[in-house]
């Protein structure tokens, strides 16, 4: 598609089940993000893969979260055990990136995570 | 570490009246910077980025805004707001040959008619 593609759109899910969330970036695009936004918090960074190198995790808030980007293309983001906290949106955005340059991010819609 | 403060939670403006976001960063060098903006049920969508050079950077929808190193600062402006406008900013910093972009809480703008 022509833009950044993130599946589901919404999901509700109960206290302690597994989610998968899926990112679909711009073709092309060798990096991707994923952050995740909750109200009031603005957007916070969780996860960053470039090419083949190694992924920044740094901003993983704890070991229940993980990603995997399979071919240098589609991404997916699991969270384990999900707690209530876990509620929020959750962006993925690509780019153009060469090492280097800091460049546009294109944003997806977002996958709207409820945990009840 | 890169950091991005954003002053204002929620901001009321009339429609034709200016606007300015203010956005204040900390970074010991010269960071890049974006504006982005986010509409009721859209994605981000980016208005303007400055990387060098002239300090005053126009954006789209007639966004412009200015890079002051010496108050460490990248406030938006927009001359006469429109009710189009009315939406959530982000300010952000990145490093030249860092990784993640680190974005400020966001600004929600109201346009009052």
């Amino acid at each position: 598609g022509a833009g950044v593609s993130q599946s589901p759109s919404n999901k509700v899910t109960e206290k302690g089940k597994d989610v998968e969330l899926r990112c679909d970036p711009i073709s092309g695009h060798t990096a991707l993000y994923w952050y995740r936004q909750s109200l009031g918090q603005g957007l916070e960074f969780l996860i960053y893969f470039q090419g083949n190198s190694a992924p920044d995790k740094s901003g993983l808030p704890s070991d229940r979260f993980s990603a995997e980007r399979t071919g240098g293309s589609v991404s997916t983001l699991t969270i384990q055990r999900t707690q209530q906290e876990d509620s929020a949106v959750y962006l993925c955005a690509s780019s153009p990136r060469t090492s280097g340059h800091t460049g546009e991010l294109f944003f997806g819609e977002g996958s709207r995570l409820t945990v009840l | 570490a890169q950091s991005v403060t954003q002053p204002d939670i929620h901001i009321t403006v009339s429609e034709g009246a200016s606007l300015e976001l203010r956005c204040n960063y900390s970074y010991g060098a010269t960071p890049y910077l974006f504006w982005y903006v986010q509409s009721p049920g859209q994605g981000l969508q980016l208005l303007l980025k400055y990387f060098s050079g002239d300090t005053l950077v126009q954006g789209i929808k007639g966004f412009e805004a200015e890079f002051k190193r010496s108050q460490s600062s990248f406030n938006l402006r927009k001359p006469s707001v429109h009710w189009s406008d009315a939406a959530e900013y982000f300010c952000a910093v990145g490093e030249p040959a860092g990784t993640a972009l680190i974005f400020g809480k966001g600004t929600t703008l109201s346009v009052s008619s």
